[in-house]
């Protein structure tokens, strides 16, 4: 399996606009997370979905993040309109539930690198 | 909100030496993970161990896990420069499926 794909690696635009990134998960796994990472603040838990259902957004910071999964081989999380606060790596993971004494064990992504001047 | 605080925040070694990087959390725990982080690269899993135990080794290394203190340990041995990364612990808080990452320890080993 070629692992999680995430596109694009890295993106630069200008405040206001829309980015949306993208996100393939392995085969098979039924989990999918999207985390933020900055120095500032390390990585966050933004939105997790389990069989394509959205479980827990508790962490997407502002009505200006959304995301989807529709169907098992594809999520996007949208930032309409960025801001230069935004600018951070995003990861998206995906995992297998074995059992609830393993869940947990993630495969990310490489990341996508979002500027916003 | 972060669930993990990790000790030290860097650690720089020289190869051969032992690495020990700490975390400690603040709810009860279903599994604790840790995972490494290459510079510009996804994290990767290292090694998980469930609630009811109390140590684990995969290779070079070693985790401990104390559920009355909160805490776990990461002993990287015999280090080599490739072991150079940023390491995460993370866990997964009782009665949830979600995973809470630490902020994690730079580590450095010089050859």
């Amino acid at each position: 399996d070629a692992g999680v794909i995430q596109s694009p690696r890295h993106e630069v635009t200008e405040m206001g606009q829309e980015v949306t990134l993208r996100c393939k998960p392995i085969s098979g796994h039924d989990y999918l997370f999207w985390y933020r990472q900055t120095m500032m603040r390390g990585l966050e838990l933004l939105i997790y979905f389990n069989n394509n259902v959205p479980i827990d957004d508790s962490g997407m910071p502002e009505d200006r993040f959304s995301a989807k999964m529709p169907n098992a081989s594809f999520s996007t999380l949208k930032i309409q309109p960025s801001e230069p606060r935004d600018s951070a790596v995003y990861f998206c993971a995906s995992s297998l539930w074995t059992g609830a004494s393993n869940t947990g064990e993630l495969f990310f992504g490489e990341g996508s690198r979002l500027t916003v001047l | 909100s972060q669930q993990g605080e990790e000790d030290p925040q860097a650690l720089s070694i020289q190869e051969g030496e032992n690495a020990t990087m700490n975390c400690s959390y603040k709810t009860s725990i279903n599994n604790l993970q840790w995972y490494r982080q290459n510079s510009g690269r996804g994290l990767v899993h290292l090694i998980l161990i469930r609630s009811n135990e109390r140590e684990k080794h995969s290779g070079r290394l070693r985790v401990t896990l104390d559920t009355s203190k909160k805490s776990s340990s990461l002993l990287i041995t015999a280090s080599r420069a490739a072991d150079t990364a940023s390491y995460f612990c993370a866990t997964v808080p009782y009665n949830t499926d979600k995973l809470i990452f630490g902020t994690g320890t730079r580590l450095q080993v010089f050859p």
